[in-house]
């Protein structure tokens, strides 16, 4: 079935430093994947979405690309804020399915 | 707009106990989703009803968990009896169906974190 592999955290980073998450997945069909972020004591939110390949989803400084060839979607970010700290989850949901499968979450601690 | 509504935030019951966590899903969402978020792991899908039928419950354990959502919008998942394994968040999830161009976004409610003793 489909699934997802994202890097093990946690991840510990200084403010401005570049955050980089990484995410493969294994899907029989034609994905859209997603990033949702979850915050201390709030629910999952989307992140950003990507629907085909090389579609390349952002939202509020952090971006990834859908690579169909290596299978992945790793976030990326170019300077982080201590506000970024948080749980990362990659997902992926197949486009005709209400399935949504989730990687394990990746933490995120930013220090000032 | 008011997002995935869910209560209580937080649960502490003893194991044999019944409970029951309650979503008001976004207005106008006809699909509902309760999922379980077991420590260190992502979501995983306990049910889907698409307004108030449950098209999808191959992950319920029915033994002991059971929902409704009458009149298609709010939603109940209940426990009974618990045991110290359900002890999780439970993450309700609510969608307005698929879109050409971004497939299914479901939007989730801040969740319920239930611990048994």
């Amino acid at each position: 079935g489909d699934s997802v592999t994202q890097m093990e955290g946690p991840v510990t980073l200084s403010e401005e430093a570049f955050l980089t998450i990484n995410c493969t997945y294994t899907a029989t069909g034609y994905p859209s994947l997603f990033w949702y972020v979850q915050y201390p004591g709030e629910g999952l939110q989307l992140l950003l979405k990507a629907t085909k390949a090389d579609d390349k989803g952002s939202n509020k400084g952090f971006e990834a690309t859908y690579r169909k060839e290596t299978t992945s979607f790793h976030l990326e970010k170019g300077s982080v804020q201590v506000s970024d700290s948080a749980v990362y989850f990659c997902a992926l949901s197949d486009r005709n399915d209400y399935k949504l499968s989730f990687g394990a979450g990746t933490t995120v601690t930013v220090r000032a | 707009e008011a997002g995935v509504v869910q209560s209580p935030r937080y649960k502490i019951i003893e194991k044999k106990q019944p409970v029951a966590f309650w979503c008001n899903p976004i207005s106008g969402h006809n699909t509902l989703y309760w999922y379980r978020q077991n420590l260190g792991q992502g979501p995983e899908l306990l049910i889907r009803y698409e307004n108030e039928e449950a098209v999808d419950d191959s992950q319920l354990p029915k033994d002991r968990f059971s929902a409704e959502r009458l009149k298609g919008v709010d939603s109940t998942l209940k426990i009974q009896p618990a045991e110290l394994g359900d002890s999780a968040v439970y993450l309700c999830a609510s969608s307005s169906g698929f879109t050409s161009t971004a497939g299914n976004i479901q939007y989730f409610g801040a969740g319920t974190r239930l611990s048994v003793l």
